[in-house]
């Protein structure tokens, strides 16, 4: 699996929204773009994926460029509860599916 | 639905103990794997099981041994405990072992004193 790169932390203000960019240079044709976030004190858990086109759903937006080198997770307003560490992976649509590699993240910080 | 689950939720061993840790897979998963998080860094994929296989397997020494029983439940062994073990131990299920998502437990804390 290649490697992604994010900023270490981001700040927030509730209510707004957050964009949490991610770099992937090296990105594959075959590898999905896959978001998780780590609350405090518990397991990952999965926000969203995608491979081509920007996707939506309940808990976020992921805008991929056109390129797929890059990527960005969008959180449209956030909340105390979005306050996490968030990981950009990527996984190649053949690859085991236990096996995601885990960078250090990006610590979001929301502020009431 | 049961989400997973894993137990104990803390554990302090003496180095060079052994300890072994439980993990109950979310209804209707068949593919287990287990990740060590170091504080302040992302998990490690230590390895996966899949119809009480093993199943792949990441870069961690021998001394770290699973299981995964018929009803997919798993246990993950880790003998001659060295200080370096400290970590959160989590542990994911899924429905497969290709394609969709990992369901993740709280983790079980272990310290090596």
């Amino acid at each position: 699996d290649a490697k992604t790169t994010q900023p270490n932390s981001m700040e927030s203000n509730e209510e707004e929204p957050v964009h949490l960019p991610c770099n992937h240079s090296t990105i594959s044709g075959t590898d999905y773009i896959h978001w998780y976030r780590q609350l405090p004190s518990q397991g990952p858990e999965y926000v969203i994926h995608g491979l081509t086109s920007n996707v939506n759903n309940r808990m976020a937006s992921l805008a991929i460029a056109e390129d797929r080198k890059s990527s960005t997770l969008i959180l449209h307003r956030a909340t105390l509860r979005d306050a996490a560490v968030y990981y950009c992976i990527l996984r190649d649509v053949g690859g085991s599916q236990g096996n995601l590699i885990f960078g250090k993240g990006t610590k979001l910080s929301v502020k009431p | 639905e049961t989400g997973v689950t894993q137990s104990p939720t803390h554990l302090i061993k003496t180095r060079g103990q052994q300890v072994t840790l439980r993990c109950s897979s979310q209804s209707g998963h068949n593919t287990v794997s287990w990740y060590q998080q170091a504080l302040g860094q992302g998990p490690q994929f230590i390895f996966q099981y899949y119809r009480e296989e093993e199943n792949g397997r990441g870069n961690f020494p021998p001394r770290f041994s699973g299981l995964q029983f018929p009803n997919y439940s798993s246990e993950l062994n880790v003998n001659a405990l060295e200080l370096d073990d400290s970590a959160l131990y989590l542990c994911a299920s899924s429905p497969g072992v290709a394609g969709g998502d990992l369901y993740f437990g709280p983790g079980t804390r272990l310290t090596v004193t």
